[in-house]
């Protein structure tokens, strides 16, 4: 079976430059998370979706970073304009939950951004 | 609040040896615990999960945990290392109420070391 799939793997761009990941959660998981993994802070979620609709987006750091899920098959994280600071993982990752909260996050590969 | 803590950043042990990793958490109620392993350049992969019954759950590669409500606890362990087990390890307690849903908190891991 297909896990989450994230692309691009490696992104490396100029500071100011537009930056867009993308995930592809796993076919029928309502919950869709976006994490942010750095030496400093560890694992920061930035925000959740359910059935398409964001829950939470309090994680995100600043305006210059949102989300969108138009579909129940993907969902973006952009950060325009993008900043050395920015640079670290992003995961993605999905779980078919009842919202109970006993239900595994399955992640994907993660997307290593690196902006200059 | 929920808040868990991996009280070891690193630990080293020799190839053969026994392992034990340590997850506190602080929650109101019985918790769900979750240990999460990281291999190099991918994302979070499940170990095991703790909902309810029998305290002592077993996982995927081995591992095991245990959870101790008087000691506020889920320590994992395994009785034989590999050097394959060198990873980044995840432990996470749940749930945390956010937005109306229940989602799990992680906390900043344990990177295991392996000799050979």
């Amino acid at each position: 079976d297909a896990g989450v799939i994230q692309s691009p793997r490696h992104e490396v761009t100029e500071m100011g430059q537009e930056v867009t990941l993308r995930c592809k959660p796993i076919s029928g998981h309502d919950y869709l998370f976006w994490y942010r993994q750095t030496m400093m802070r560890g694992l920061e979620l930035l925000i959740y979706f359910n059935n398409n609709v964001p829950i939470d987006d309090s994680g995100m750091p600043e305006d210059r970073f949102s989300a969108k899920m138009p579909n129940a098959s993907f969902s973006t994280l952009k950060i325009q304009p993008s900043e050395p600071r920015d640079s670290a993982v992003y995961f993605c990752a999905s779980s078919l939950g009842s919202g109970m909260g006993n239900q595994p996050q399955h992640f994907g590969d993660g997307t290593r951004l690196s902006i200059l | 609040a929920q808040s868990v803590t991996q009280p070891d950043i690193h630990i080293t042990v020799s190839e053969g040896a026994s392992l034990e990793l340590r997850c506190n958490y602080s929650y109101g109620a019985t918790p769900y615990l979750f240990w999460y392993v990281q291999s190099p350049g991918q994302g979070l992969q499940l170990l095991l999960k703790y909902f309810s019954g029998d305290t002592l759950v077993q996982g995927i590669k081995g591992f095991e945990a245990e959870f101790k409500r008087s000691q506020s606890s889920f320590n994992l362990r395994k009785p034989s290392v590999h050097w394959s087990d060198a990873a980044e390890y995840f432990c996470a307690v749940g749930p945390l109420s956010s937005g109306g849903s229940y989602i799990p908190t992680f906390g900043r891991g344990t990177s295991l070391i392996v000799h050979p």
